[in-house]
């Protein structure tokens, strides 16, 4: 079955940075993007970018250019997000989701599974 | 970026009720829109896609309709395990956003 761990809670100085990550199981890591979406406390959903496993390709929402870097581990099937320069706007859930093709007529690619999230605190 | 407004922003809504829920893109995103449950302390999970097809799984309660720019979530007969936030989210262009939620709470 289709699994994703996310790495543990962390609280970290602003300006510092963090790497979490998101180890998936149950399929074949390398043939399917891997999705990143922050949720601050509260609030909705934001998406910030996707990296293909297979050939590290990555897409990132430009609000992320330069905060976010995603990479993959296909040794390990670890997908990983790095938040560098943090401040309190960073403080947030950030969950991995694999985004899953449905070859039908029209192709159409959406999120099925979803890990349950890395909350990141930024705090003095 | 494309806006996609929710609305209401929060139901009081009893056992057996049909729920409905809009979404309004700021742009034409064809058949490009999903709609995701997020239980408190819970990752999404996915309902709907492509606008209007039911997930592996899902009960037959949740619909979903639209193109273009406006959509609707709709659950035929509310069920107390149903309370939770809705989200809608385009995947027609980047970047990907989602709607601020439908909340739903018992009346």
């Amino acid at each position: 079955q289709v699994q994703l761990q996310q790495s543990g809670a962390e609280l970290v100085k602003p300006g510092s940075s963090v790497k979490i990550s998101c180890k998936a199981s149950g399929y074949t890591f390398t043939s399917y993007d891997m999705h990143w979406i922050k949720q601050q406390p509260g609030n909705g959903l934001e998406w910030i970018g996707w990296i293909y496993p297979g050939n590290g390709n990555t897409k990132y929402n430009q609000k992320f250019n330069g905060k976010a870097t995603l990479t993959a581990d296909k040794s390990s099937s670890t997908a990983y997000m790095q938040l560098s320069s943090l401040t309190s706007e960073d403080s947030a859930v950030y969950f991995c989701a694999r985004f899953f093709p449905d070859y039908g007529y029209n192709p159409y690619w959406y999120f099925d599974f979803w890990g349950p999230g890395t909350m990141v605190t930024v705090s003095s | 970026d494309i806006v996609m407004t929710q609305s209401p922003t929060s139901m009081s809504i009893s056992v057996g009720d049909r729920v409905t829920m809009n979404c309004k893109a700021s742009q034409n995103v064809g058949s490009n829109v999903d709609w995701y449950q997020q239980k408190t302390g819970q990752s999404p999970k996915l309902l709907i896609y492509k606008a209007s097809n039911r997930y592996t799984g899902v009960p037959d309660r949740f619909t979903g309709s639209g193109s273009g720019t406006d959509f609707t979530f709709t659950i035929s007969n509310m069920q107390a395990e149903d309370l939770a936030v809705y989200y809608c989210m385009q995947s027609n262009s980047y970047p990907y956003t989602f709607g601020a939620g439908t909340k739903l709470e018992l009346k």
